[in-house]
């Protein structure tokens, strides 16, 4: 139980495009999703929290414009990379939570999306 | 300052050799420590969650809190080559935000 799948696994897109990433819970319901972003040999970093239903929550230094968060449903959060350019190559990773979790502290993560803008 | 602190390896150990990770932080207001490992093209699955000081055993993991050096660990005793991953601490105040290290690269050879 408790699966998170992302799609695409891996894109390749044009400077000045745009791209989406969606995040689904497979099994359970998510009030909470996080996005984070990950470069190479560097830390997870948090770029937002969202919550079904409401506006997502950015973290400092991430553009909220730019970076495009919707939680429509409990199972599915998508993420909107805008006019990307070169230097938001990164790979994109979703976790979700569930909303009656005793274990506050599990976050269950997506594989993964790998964006490259050339 | 980075939040959380980790050598990045990578580490290589023969098979059946006990592995130990480690990581440091900042932050005293900390008091959620967590595992995580990470496979290739993976995201990232929970080892093992600690909360506050003290010492947890789950099987061959053993993870270690030293709140009063900021400084945790991770034992794996009896290593496997299938153990070959990047293992990811991640630390918290509140669960609203988790704040990660950079990862360390394992690998067990055979």
């Amino acid at each position: 139980g408790a699966v998170v799948s992302q799609h695409p696994s891996r894109v390749i897109c044009k400077s000045g495009t745009s791209v989406k990433i969606e995040c689904r819970s497979l099994d359970f319901q998510a009030t909470t999703m996080f996005w984070y972003r990950q470069f190479p040999k560097q830390s997870l970093m948090l770029m937002a929290t969202s919550n079904e239903g409401s506006k997502a929550t950015y973290e400092q230094g991430v553009e909220k414009d730019k970076f495009l968060i919707n939680h429509a449903s409990l199972t599915l959060s998508t993420l909107t990379v805008t006019s990307a350019h070169p230097e938001d190559s990164s790979f994109y990773i979703c976790s979700a939570r569930q909303p009656t979790q005793v274990r506050t502290y599990e976050q269950y993560f997506g594989p993964g999306t790998r964006l490259t803008v050339t | 300052q980075k939040e959380v602190e980790q050598d990045p390896g990578p580490l290589s150990v023969p098979e059946g050799a006990i592995v130990s990770l480690n990581c440091t932080y900042s932050n005293s207001a900390f008091q959620y420590f967590m595992w995580y490992r990470q496979y290739s093209r993976k995201g990232p699955e929970l080892l093992m969650y600690t909360y506050s000081s003290g010492n947890k055993e789950d099987g061959r993991f053993t993870a270690q809190v030293d709140k009063s050096s900021k400084y945790i660990s991770l034992f794996i005793r009896d290593s496997q080559p299938s153990d070959s991953a990047t293992y990811l601490c991640a630390m918290s105040d509140n669960f609203n935000k988790f704040y990660f290290g950079s990862g360390t690269k394992l690998n067990v050879k055979p």
